[in-house]
């Protein structure tokens, strides 16, 4: 039973650049949702997708953009990067029913130069 | 309104002992409260949670205590092994239409041979 997948695990950028990650859910779940953890503190909800659309987001700036497929997976997407979106992105996966629980991915560390 | 506030910060218990985490929150609409656990390098894995209709709730070496009216709910690991020894958050979810989740800060626990 595949759990939630994330790619790619690492990534460097510099400030100003955008970059994409990407979530697989873990098999027979339909909603995806984004955190981000900084470092030494709790996840923070970025958003959360359901049939392919936004349905709920948090505080964050539209920097932050995503994309739910008809497969159910996601990507996230953040421009114009800045030194402070250094962090752990997690994804972590649901079935739309319930809500719960969610079951999280081991994220992609991004680092911002 | 929308915090979770956990304490300790970090915790040392010998092996065998008890590790007691709390964590507290304010807004009535939650009605969700997991209990994740981390390891450096990977992503929160659920330990146990609990609905707010229920006090109590054993998996385990884990125990759920919820106060509804105390509005404050915590994790009792019992028999403490070095095994244990990760980051523990404490989350409330909300739901309806979408489920979200606010984490707490954490709590670093050491479990000393």
């Amino acid at each position: 039973d595949a759990g939630v997948t994330q790619s790619p695990t690492h990534l460097i950028k510099t400030r100003g650049q955008q970059v994409t990650l990407r979530c697989s859910p873990k098999s027979g779940h339909d909603t995806v949702s984004w955190y981000q953890q900084a470092l030494g503190q709790g996840p923070q909800f970025i958003f959360q997708y359901y049939e392919e659309e936004e349905r709920q987001r948090g505080n964050f700036p539209d920097r932050f953009s995503g994309h739910q497929f008809p497969n159910y997976s996601s990507e996230l997407n953040v421009n114009a990067l800045l030194l402070g979106d250094s962090a752990l992105y997690l994804c972590a996966s649901s079935l739309g029913g319930s809500g719960w629980p969610q079951h999280f991915g081991d994220g992609t560390r991004l680092s911002i130069l | 309104q929308q915090q979770v506030k956990q304490s300790p910060q970090s915790l040392i218990v010998q092996k065998g002992g008890i590790s007691i985490i709390n964590c507290a929150y304010e807004n009535t609409a939650f009605d969700y409260f997991p209990w994740y656990q981390q390891f450096p390098g990977k992503g929160p894995a659920l330990l146990i949670a609990i609905r707010p209709d229920v006090s109590e709730k054993k998996e385990g070496r884990f125990t759920i205590s919820f106060n509804k009216s105390a509005k404050q709910f915590s994790l009792h690991i019992m028999d403490s092994q070095p095994g244990d020894s990760a980051t523990y958050f404490c989350a409330a979810g909300i739901s309806g239409g979408y489920n979200k989740l606010i984490f707490g800060a954490g709590t670093r626990l050491a479990v000393h041979p």
